[in-house]
């Protein structure tokens, strides 16, 4: 099955700065990747994904890049702000059911 | 108006005991999930229908049985609760199998004593 790997696992910047997570995916059919943003206490909320027939999306301070071939895609948050401070997941679909498939997370920690 | 509704909230129950999570979505979905956190936060996929049907069905316990009465509820029923039970369980919902953007439920934060 799918197997996704997250990095790292604990990130701290410092406000205004920029933060990058990193994911790699195993299967090669996997065609969609989504990233979650989970505030302590909460559920996990769709912030932004990526399908397998685009390389890079944008939106606002949140970007999200796809590299098939190397099989990674990756989270960048530009001028962070403490309120993005969060668990950041991200996840791969591959097969025929809708089987989203998490990485272990990362603690985004912005500091002032 | 939440989308993705489940109760109980908080679940605090002795080894041994059998308890039910209830969820409901009024976003019209086809499709409906149930993921496991465990306290390192890891998410991890219980099972998924679509349309009544259960399509996902992960390497689960048979004491962990899920029903779907109509494409708008999906409950989760855990006979003989064990303390590796704990954990938050979220109920979640996607328009189908192949648009699979999740809307996550508040999550059910279960305690097994």
């Amino acid at each position: 099955g799918e197997n996704v790997e997250q990095h790292p696992s604990t990130l701290s910047v410092q406000e205004g700065d920029s933060a990058v997570i990193k994911c790699t995916y195993s299967d090669s059919a996997s065609n969609y990747f989504p990233w979650y943003k989970q505030e302590l206490g909460k559920r996990p909320q769709l912030i932004i994904d990526i399908r397998s027939n685009v390389g890079e999306k944008k939106d606002q301070r949140i970007a999200v890049t796809l590299n098939k071939t190397a099989k990674h895609f990756s989270l960048h948050i530009t001028e962070t702000q403490p309120e993005d401070s969060a668990v950041y997941f991200c996840a791969a679909r591959t097969g025929t059911a809708s089987k989203l498939t998490f990485g272990t997370g990362t603690r985004l920690q912005v500091t002032l | 108006d939440t989308a993705v509704s489940q109760t109980p909230k908080y679940l605090v129950t002795q080894m041994g005991n059998d308890k039910s999570i209830k969820c409901e979505q009024n976003l019209g979905h086809d499709t409906m999930y149930w993921y496991k956190q465990d306290s390192k936060k890891f998410l991890k996929i219980m099972f998924s229908y679509n349309n009544k049907e259960l399509i996902i069905n992960e390497t689960v316990p048979n004491r962990f049985s899920p029903k779907s009465p109509d494409k708008a509820h999906l409950n989760l029923h855990i006979n003989s609760l064990e303390l590796g039970d704990s954990a938050v369980y979220f109920c979640a919902s996607s328009p189908g199998i192949y648009n699979s953007p999740l809307h996550f439920g508040n999550g059910t934060r279960l305690t097994v004593t």
